[in-house]
């Protein structure tokens, strides 16, 4: 799976949107772009992925390059409880069944702090 | 519904014992994952199930670390003869089917301490 960079570290005023910076230049075709949470002495949980197109849920939306090297995971209006560490991970596409392609691959993520 | 569990959620241990970690996955899900955690890292990836097939344990660090699904649903990692440098949150994690890109749902993870 291609490798992502992210910044440390974010602060984000309370009711304010929440911008996530994501590199993923050496993303390939088939690769998908996901995005992780993983609140304060939890496990991880999944908010949004996507391919090449914008993608938008209840929790989050997702802006992906038109060259797909780097993405951008917004929170609309931040709360409190959207302090966590944020992951962006690259994985192959549906269907691919070569060695390594079931598991994520995280790497240290964005640690984002809403602050009152 | 009832999400992924882990038991216990937190483990102390002395060096050269042996541990067991329960993980039950979502009833009715064909795919799980053993994640390791260490202090300000994110996780890494130890094993994976497809029902009771250990179809990739690549991620272990050493043969003292074992895992098991027998029946396809509960799975255990044991750890064999603990080391300090096994201290870590250790995460399940499952999913519906076996699609290379199906969401997992991770469980709150066992802290084990070893002193």
């Amino acid at each position: 799976d291609a490798k992502t960079t992210q910044p440390p570290s974010m602060d984000c005023a309370e009711g304010r949107a929440a911008n996530l910076p994501c590199n993923h230049s050496t993303i390939s075709g088939n690769e998908y772009v996901y995005w992780y949470r993983q609140i304060h002495s939890q496990g991880p949980q999944y908010i949004i992925h996507g391919l090449k197109n914008n993608e938008t849920n209840e929790m989050a939306s997702l802006i992906i390059t038109e060259d797909r090297k780097s993405s951008t995971l917004i929170l609309p209006h931040a709360t409190l409880r959207d302090t966590a560490v944020y992951y962006c991970i690259v994985r192959v596409e549906e269907g691919y069944s070569g060695a390594g392609s079931y598991q994520l691959t995280f790497g240290k993520g964005t640690k984002l702090s809403v602050i009152p | 519904g009832a999400g992924v569990s882990q038991s216990p959620r937190y483990k102390v241990a002395k060096r050269g014992q042996d541990v067991a970690l329960r993980c039950d996955p979502i009833s009715g899900h064909v795919s799980l994952f053993w994640y390791q955690q260490a202090l300000g890292q994110g996780p890494e990836f130890l094993t994976y199930f497809q029902n009771e097939a250990q179809l990739d344990k690549s991620g272990l660090p050493s043969d003292r670390f074992f895992a098991e699904r027998p029946e396809g649903s509960v799975s255990t990692l044991k750890i064999q003869r603990t080391q300090q440098e096994d201290s870590a949150v250790y995460l399940c994690a499952s999913s519906q089917a076996g699609d290379s890109t199906d969401t997992q749902y991770f469980g709150p993870g066992t802290r084990l301490t070893v002193l």
